[in-house]
């Protein structure tokens, strides 16, 4: 419906792991932004992409990365997973020259971390 | 530090009446608000946009508010419909395209 598919929807992980959540734009759509939402709480920024490159970081350390590739689509990786990371992360993209609230955001991805 | 939070963390009204959904802001350096629903299951979705320069904006249903002396943001939607009931949140851009997100309001219609 948004154009913003996002995958795995849900997954499973041990404290510690490595996790790597993909994210597929609208063809077009040349900035894209990760959130965190915890239980009951809303997004948080992560980060922002524009043509490959970030520019833009929220509060997240380091083992917070990302990635964009040329054909819209984009990962989040998270190393050294702690029981924190537990949230809904959603990815976000918006069209050159759209205004910085009109994103269009997928479903997300549902982390929890045992 | 910066914060977006909102009153009321729920709110129940009757089809068909009038919701208005309020929100404060910290930052007065924040130009640009946004209104964003959340259903279950879902992303926020985009509802309604106003920039610092502005006080009011309508858009099909809702209008947005800004009142910059104190800080205060409402959401109004007419003539609320089932379809209405959602988690709502409002956000401020602090800088660049980062947006800061409130904590959401969940809007219950009743039959």
């Amino acid at each position: 419906e948004t154009g913003v598919t996002q995958s795995p929807t849900h997954l499973i992980k041990t404290r510690g792991q490595q996790v790597t959540l993909r994210c597929s734009s609208q063809s077009g759509h040349n900035t894209v932004s990760w959130y965190q939402q915890a239980l009951g709480q809303g997004p948080q920024f992560i980060f922002q992409y524009y043509r490959e490159e970030e520019n833009g970081r929220g509060n997240f350390p380091p083992r917070f990365s990302g990635l964009q590739f040329p054909n819209y689509s984009s990962e989040l990786n998270v190393n050294a997973l702690e029981l924190d990371d537990s949230a809904l992360y959603l990815c976000a993209s918006r069209g050159q020259g759209a205004l910085a609230g009109e994103l269009f955001f997928g479903e997300g991805s549902r982390l929890t971390v045992l | 530090g910066e914060s977006v939070g909102l009153h009321l963390p729920t709110l129940s009204v009757q089809e068909g009446d009038n919701s208005i959904i309020n929100c404060a802001y910290s930052n007065s350096a924040s130009d640009y608000f946004i209104w964003y629903k959340q259903e279950s299951g879902k992303g926020p979705q985009f509802i309604i946009d106003i920039r610092s320069n502005m006080d009011k904006r309508q858009g099909q249903r809702v209008t947005v508010l800004l009142n910059k002396t104190v800080k205060h943001l409402s959401l109004q939607i007419a003539a609320t419909q089932p379809g209405d009931s959602a988690v709502y949140f409002c956000a401020e851009r602090t800088s660049g395209s980062r947006l800061t997100f409130g904590e959401g309001t969940q809007l219950t219609v009743n039959p």
